[in-house]
């Protein structure tokens, strides 16, 4: 059973297309994130979720919109994708005061 | 804002040889967390250590915090191929932000 799942994998899109990031846990977090991690493997905090509640936002353009309708996901919505905005894009969460599990990833390429 | 930063960037070693990497941070911690990642993967939650603690140990892994010099470090005893991988710190602080720094690159050649 995978604890934290995103999809797509992967995905490829043209500059000025909306996508969506679907992320899910099965581990009863209430704690969620969104990372964004560039080429030179920077990971940057973008968003933090608690019981579906933005507690955090990462100074990330408007063109990013966190939705999470339920303790368990956490999707990302970005519109007018930029070039810039080709990363991996990494889902996680975690229990107060532990470690926090990572999907596997989502490396958006943007052309 | 970036919080914490690994030293080295790059570290390569023998098989059988012990790896040390580093992590300073800049703000007050609830905890310092040390993450896996494989190449193509998700980050793998490794140990945590709480800011009152000082040392912590789980398997081949030694984690130190020092508090006073706002850093930690990460000692992988007798390394093997499949610990090759980049390594990163996270640190926790009360707002909830969990914020990494950009990562040790590890090689350990067979």
């Amino acid at each position: 059973d995978t604890a934290v799942s995103q999809t797509p994998k992967y995905l490829v899109t043209q500059m000025g297309n909306d996508k969506s990031i679907k992320c899910e846990q099965n581990l009863g977090h209430d704690t969620m994130y969104w990372y964004k991690q560039d080429s030179k493997k920077f990971l940057k905090i973008m968003f933090s979720y608690n019981n579906k509640e933005l507690i955090i936002n990462e100074t990330v353009p408007n063109r990013f919109s966190p939705k999470s309708p339920d303790k368990a996901h956490l999707n990302l919505h970005i519109n007018s994708l930029e070039l810039g905005d080709s990363a991996v894009y990494f889902c996680a969460s975690s229990p107060p005061g532990d470690g926090a599990f990572f999907g596997q990833g989502t490396r958006l390429t943007v052309v | 804002s970036q919080q914490g930063e690994e030293d080295p960037q790059a570290l390569s070693i023998q098989e059988g040889e012990n790896a040390t990497m580093n992590c300073s941070y800049k703000t007050s911690i609830n905890n310092l967390q040390w993450y896996r990642q494989n190449s193509g993967r998700g980050l793998v939650h490794l140990i945590l250590i709480r800011s009152n603690e000082r040392e912590k140990h789980s398997g081949r892994l030694r984690v130190t915090l020092d508090t006073s010099k706002k850093s930690s470090s990460l000692l992988i005893t007798a390394s093997r191929a499949a610990d090759t991988a980049s390594y990163f710190c996270g640190t926790s602080s009360n707002t909830g932000k969990l914020i990494f720094g950009q990562g040790t690159t590890l090689q350990v050649k067979p």
